[in-house]
């Protein structure tokens, strides 16, 4: 079946470190990939998506490139600040479903220190 | 365009009983979500309504759960004789898809979400 597997967390960051953040699917053909971003009592916001092999996906300085070759998408960002401390999901919708369900990795919880 | 609301944000309840769940979505979108996160875990597909008709139900929808969406606007998700396995965010989303687009183009936009707790 279709699913996603991103890097355990929590991940601690200094403001202006680096940023990676792994995440790899399994999926029947080639799947949409998404980036969601929920930060401290709000709700999930799309961040970037790809729909398609080499897209970049890119928003806010955040970007993740669709890899078919190793069914991968990795979240990266230049500079990390302290507002970026957030819980970040990877998920995919399957272009066999037609109904666009996104299916889930289990987040990966960010904290970033001044 | 007020966004996709939910309501009521919290909802603590004795187990056995009934709670119901009511989501809003942006006006003139025509699919609606229904999903469940749990501590420590990514949201998890229930159901989906384009338009009015509900058009797939997962498995994790037991026959105490049950989603209507008349008139194809606001949607309600009904938990009968709930448990503490039901404890959960239960999380919303809606997104306008046309007859011909990819949905896997189409961006889902999420509500607030209810956070049921069930003692």
């Amino acid at each position: 079946g279709n699913s996603v597997t991103q890097m355990e967390g929590p991940v601690t960051l200094s403001e202006e470190a680096f940023l990676t953040i792994n995440c790899t699917y399994t999926a029947t053909g080639y799947p949409s990939l998404f980036w969601y971003v929920q930060y401290p009592g709000e709700g999930l916001q799309l961040l970037l998506k790809a729909t398609k092999a080499d897209d970049k996906g890119s928003n806010k300085g955040f970007e993740a490139t669709y890899r078919k070759e190793t069914t991968s998408f990795h979240l990266e960002k230049g500079s990390v600040q302290v507002s970026d401390s957030a819980v970040y999901f990877c998920a995919l919708i399957s272009l066999y479903n037609q109904g666009g369900k996104l299916i889930f990795g289990q987040g990966t919880e960010l904290s970033v220190k001044p | 365009d007020t966004g996709v609301s939910q309501d009521p944000r919290h909802k603590i309840t004795k187990r056995g009983q009934n709670v119901t769940f009511r989501c809003d979505p942006i006006s003139e979108h025509n699919r609606l979500y229904w999903y469940r996160q749990t501590l420590g875990q990514g949201p998890e597909f229930l159901t989906y309504f384009q338009n009015e008709a509900q058009l797939e139900k997962s498995r994790l929808l037991s026959d105490r759960f049950s989603a209507e969406r008349p008139k194809g606007s606001f949607s309600t998700l009904e938990i009968q004789r709930t448990e503490q396995g039901d404890s959960a965010m239960y999380l919303c989303a809606s997104s306008r898809t046309s007859g011909t687009s990819n949905s896997g183009t189409d961006t889902q936009y999420f509500g607030p979400g209810t956070r049921l707790t069930v003692l």
